[in-house]
């Protein structure tokens, strides 16, 4: 059974460093053609992806307009990806997903239950 | 970034109904587009994957059609389990990107 678990903090001040760590089970990393991505949703708005890191040591993906505040990371000996996010504002108010993909043709079909992290002082 | 469209972005409709949701893109993506549910407080569910592939468990009703630009998203006979928010995905370009969402709410 595939399952991922995000975790970190509920509430954040402005200007800090967001850590997200990924905890999944079911599957390694090390398997080609698996990847794991970064999803969020802030409060009643859109999905947004974040990041990608793949089976690959060489590839990791970024969003467009948030790659310079994003780094992602894994850890594949403890089944785990990383995600860090700096100079955090209340906009970044949102649900963080991870979620796994196959391949570039088979979506997300896996996901953690997602984890709130709301930026305030 | 690839941009996608969806349409309509609400949609009230009757259990039993049929139903349409529409995604374009801003470039040709082939098939590389996929298809999720999410209710309220959850997690998105991958229902269509490729455009036009069933993700298993999930229920024939669904089907997905398109490929190129415009995709189509079409429940063949609402249930009330199926009232939710959709949102397309495409995973032709490395930097992914999903739609803004239909609200699919009942009449």
């Amino acid at each position: 059974q595939v399952t991922l678990r995000e975790s970190g903090p509920a509430l954040l001040p402005p200007t800090q460093t967001l850590g997200l760590t990924c905890t999944f089970s079911g599957f390694s990393l090390k398997t080609r053609g698996v990847r794991v991505s970064w999803i969020r949703q802030p409060p009643g708005k859109a999905l947004e992806w974040l990041a990608r890191i793949d089976w690959d040591d060489n590839d990791a993906f970024y969003s467009t307009s948030l790659k310079a505040r994003l780094t992602i990371s894994k850890d594949t000996s403890r089944n785990q990806v990383f995600l860090t996010m700096t100079n955090m504002d209340p906009v970044d108010t949102a649900t963080y997903y991870c979620a796994r993909s196959l391949g570039v043709a088979t979506g997300f079909d896996s996901w953690g239950q997602g984890v709130l992290v709301t930026v305030s002082s | 970034d690839i941009q996608m469209t969806q349409s309509p972005s609400s949609l009230s409709a009757s259990v039993g109904d049929r139903v349409t949701i529409t995604c374009r893109t801003s470039q040709s993506i082939s098939n590389y587009l996929h298809w999720y549910q999410q209710k309220p407080g959850k997690a998105p569910r991958l229902l269509i994957y490729g455009a036009t592939s069933l993700q298993s468990g999930v229920p024939s009703r669904f089907s997905g059609g398109g490929s190129g630009t415009d995709f189509t998203l079409t429940i063949s006979s609402l249930q009330t389990e199926d009232f939710a928010t959709y949102y397309c995905q495409q995973s032709y370009s490395t930097r992914i990107t999903f739609g803004q969402g239909t609200r699919l709410e009942i009449k």
